[in-house]
């Protein structure tokens, strides 16, 4: 069966500091791999999507970013994070009839 | 412009029925999802409708009019745990990407 991880689960950071959140699928090949971002209050947004390695497509502006180094291996990055980054970074997998989320990473920046 | 959406919140009973609504408008539809988000957590897959007509899974059913641009997420023996926040999505674009958009959600408050 399939399983998505995702980590940290929560992480505190100063404004202006940078950032790395990993996610990893197993048992399936070639997903295609989600980062979405929910805050406080508010709906999930999708930021970046990706239907192959090396293969990013960004959904909106803004101060992050994303790889795909690997097949199952999708990271969401930024080189200093502004307090708007604030929110619940949630990765997810797609098959036919399925969209998957991973548990997700509560950011806080301070 | 796209838009999903569902009423903000909901109040039923323990054993009850209750049905969430959502309309939408986008550019291309692939399907509609409902997930499950219990405070805190992460969304739980539900079901996924990309025909007309109704889903049964369980206690939990969904409806489809693409016509209409309409759906629906019906719970059945509603239980104190289905209290949670039900969110409406739309897999637009290229079929291929698979890129959903969410509505806001509904959040559902069991009571006893």
């Amino acid at each position: 069966s399939q399983t998505i991880h995702q980590w940290p689960a929560t992480l505190v950071q100063p404004v202006g500091s940078p950032l790395s959140l990993e996610c990893t699928v197993e048992g399936t090949s070639n997903p295609n791999l989600y980062w979405y971002r929910q805050a406080a209050g508010r709906g999930l947004q999708l930021l970046f999507y990706s239907v192959g390695i090396g293969q990013i497509s960004s959904e909106v502006p803004q101060n992050l970013s994303a790889s795909r180094p690997q097949d199952r291996q999708f990271i969401l990055s930024s080189k200093k994070l502004l307090l708007s980054d604030s929110g619940f970074y949630l990765c997810a997998w797609s098959a036919s009839g399925g969209q998957y989320f991973g548990p997700g990473t509560r950011l806080t920046v301070t | 412009g796209q838009n999903i959406d569902q009423p903000t919140e909901m109040t039923a009973t323990e054993g009850a029925i209750v049905q969430i609504n959502c309309t939408y408008q986008t550019s291309g539809f692939n399907g509609l999802f409902w997930y499950q988000q219990h405070a805190g957590e992460a969304p739980t897959f539900l079901s996924y409708n990309v025909l007309d007509g109704l889903e049964e899974k369980g206690r939990f059913s969904s409806f489809l009019s693409r016509s209409k641009g309409y759906s629906y997420l019906l719970l059945k023996e509603l239980q104190m745990k289905d209290s949670a926040s039900y969110l409406c999505a739309v897999s637009h674009g290229s079929s291929n990407t698979g890129k959903l958009i969410f509505g806001q959600g509904t959040t559902l408050q069991v009571k006893p």
